[in-house]
């Protein structure tokens, strides 16, 4: 099993411009997850979702969107990226749910926004 | 809204001495999670705690979760280079999936 994967592991923006990270999962996981993590802060939850077809926001969800149309993939898509965007991406996900889960975490990418 | 605070945000630790870090929430735990991230790397569960009081080993890491349940350590013992990271404590919000994440103890170990 490959885990947790994410594409691309580094990423340059200029402002304005749209992207969408990739994740996914092989494991038959019900919980996916993005968190963003900021220089010396914790990881703090953007989107998460508890099945195909379900999403929800996290704590910081404004200017992402996502979907989740396979139990596999759950993109991250940057409408218009902002300075403040600039952080490293973790996709993770878990069995079935948060509460009692231990989440699996991806290698991350790196993104910059100029 | 429910927090989780983690002391100390930085630890300086001789190689083999001892330390502890402290995870603290503002609202009592169904439970606790601990990761643990190396340098440039990704997070990496190491433990879940449920009951109060309770006490779990891994080799030199011992972890505690407080009897109200609003709080958890982790301590090390004859801390090695491999200790080198950032661990983090997590606790689910009340409402909805979520898991609320510490801001992490990075450890820095002196050889």
């Amino acid at each position: 099993n490959a885990g947790v994967t994410q594409t691309p592991k580094f990423q340059v923006l200029k402002t304005g411009q749209s992207m969408t990270l990739q994740c996914a999962q092989d494991m038959n996981h019900e919980y996916m997850s993005w968190y963003r993590q900021d220089p010396g802060m914790g990881l703090r939850l953007i989107h998460y979702s508890v099945g195909a077809g379900i999403t929800d926001q996290g704590e910081v969800p404004n200017g992402y969107n996502v979907s989740r149309s396979t139990t596999e993939d759950f993109p991250l898509r940057l409408l218009s990226a902002a300075p403040s965007q600039t952080s490293v991406y973790f996709c993770a996900s878990s069995l079935q749910g948060a509460l009692y889960n231990e989440q699996f975490f991806g290698p991350g990418t790196r993104l910059t926004v100029l | 809204g429910q927090q989780v605070m983690q002391i100390p945000q930085y630890q300086h630790v001789q190689e083999g001495e001892d330390f502890t870090t402290y995870c603290n929430s503002s609202t009592t735990l169904s439970n606790i999670q601990w990761y643990k991230q190396r340098p440039g790397g990704h997070p990496v569960f190491l433990i879940q705690l449920v009951k109060s009081g309770e006490v779990k080993k891994q080799k030199r890491l011992t972890f505690q979760f407080g009897e109200a349940k609003k709080n958890s350590s982790l301590h090390i013992t004859a801390t090695q280079t491999t200790d080198v990271g950032t661990y983090f404590c997590a606790g689910p919000k009340a409402a909805g999936n979520k898991l609320t994440f510490g801001g992490g103890t990075r450890v820095l170990v002196k050889p």
